[in-house]
């Protein structure tokens, strides 16, 4: 069955370096990927998407990049700031008909430290 | 604006008493969906519907009903609420191969 792996639960890092979580999945190819936020108690917002064509995605602060082969993602977020304290979660979606259902993984918190 | 409005925010309810639980959209989406969020367990899908009276089950719809008569709202519906189904509800909706638009959740307390 799917598997989609987000490899740290928790990651705590220093204001202005740079932070890297990981997605990593298994039995499956997705069409694209995403990457959304969550602060605690409210609905996740979209943040990034991937296609399985393209290998790195960038917007502001924020990069992605996407290896089929390795089957994993990577979402950077450079000169971290306390305000980019959250839950990050990544979401795999499929081509055609199954384009609308996306497969979340549990998701990374991410604590920034001043 | 664009936005999912799910309502109640809070709810406190005792086992049987059977509830609803509203979602709007207003972006003309096609796809609507349910997720239940439970600490570790991550965000589970328990119901999504394609658009207007096509619905289907995701990973958790035991407990659960759904509707969607207008393309616009998809409201939850538990009629024996039991304990095990407090959690934090999101509903969302998208167009084919786009980003999800989620809610501002729904907490359930069952007792």
């Amino acid at each position: 069955s799917q598997k989609i792996e987000q490899n740290s639960e928790a990651l705590n890092i220093q204001e202005g370096k740079t932070a890297t979580l990981t997605c990593n999945y298994t039995n499956y190819s997705p069409a694209y990927l995403q990457w959304y936020r969550q602060d605690p108690g409210r609905g996740p917002v979209f943040l990034l998407l991937i296609r399985e064509n393209e290998k790195e995605k960038r917007k502001e602060r924020l990069k992605v990049t996407f290896d089929t082969t390795l089957k994993q993602s990577l979402f950077h977020i450079t000169a971290s700031q306390p305000a980019d304290s959250a839950t990050y979660l990544c979401a795999l979606g499929d081509s055609g008909a199954g384009s609308y259902q996306l497969t979340f993984g549990k998701g990374t918190k991410l604590s920034v430290i001043p | 604006e664009a936005q999912v409005t799910q309502n109640p925010r809070y709810l406190i309810t005792v086992t049987g008493k059977k509830l609803t639980v509203t979602c709007s959209q207003n972006m003309n989406h096609e796809y609507m969906s349910w997720y239940r969020q439970d600490p570790g367990l991550g965000l589970r899908q328990i119901y999504y519907s394609m658009n207007v009276e096509v619905t289907d089950k995701g990973d958790v719809p035991e407990g659960y009903k759904v509707s969607r008569k207008e393309k616009r709202n998809f409201p939850l519906i538990l009629e024996s609420p039991s304990p095990n189904q407090t959690s934090l509800y999101f509903c969302a909706s998208s167009s084919s191969g786009q980003p999800l638009h989620f809610g501002n959740g729904t907490r359930l307390t069952v007792t």
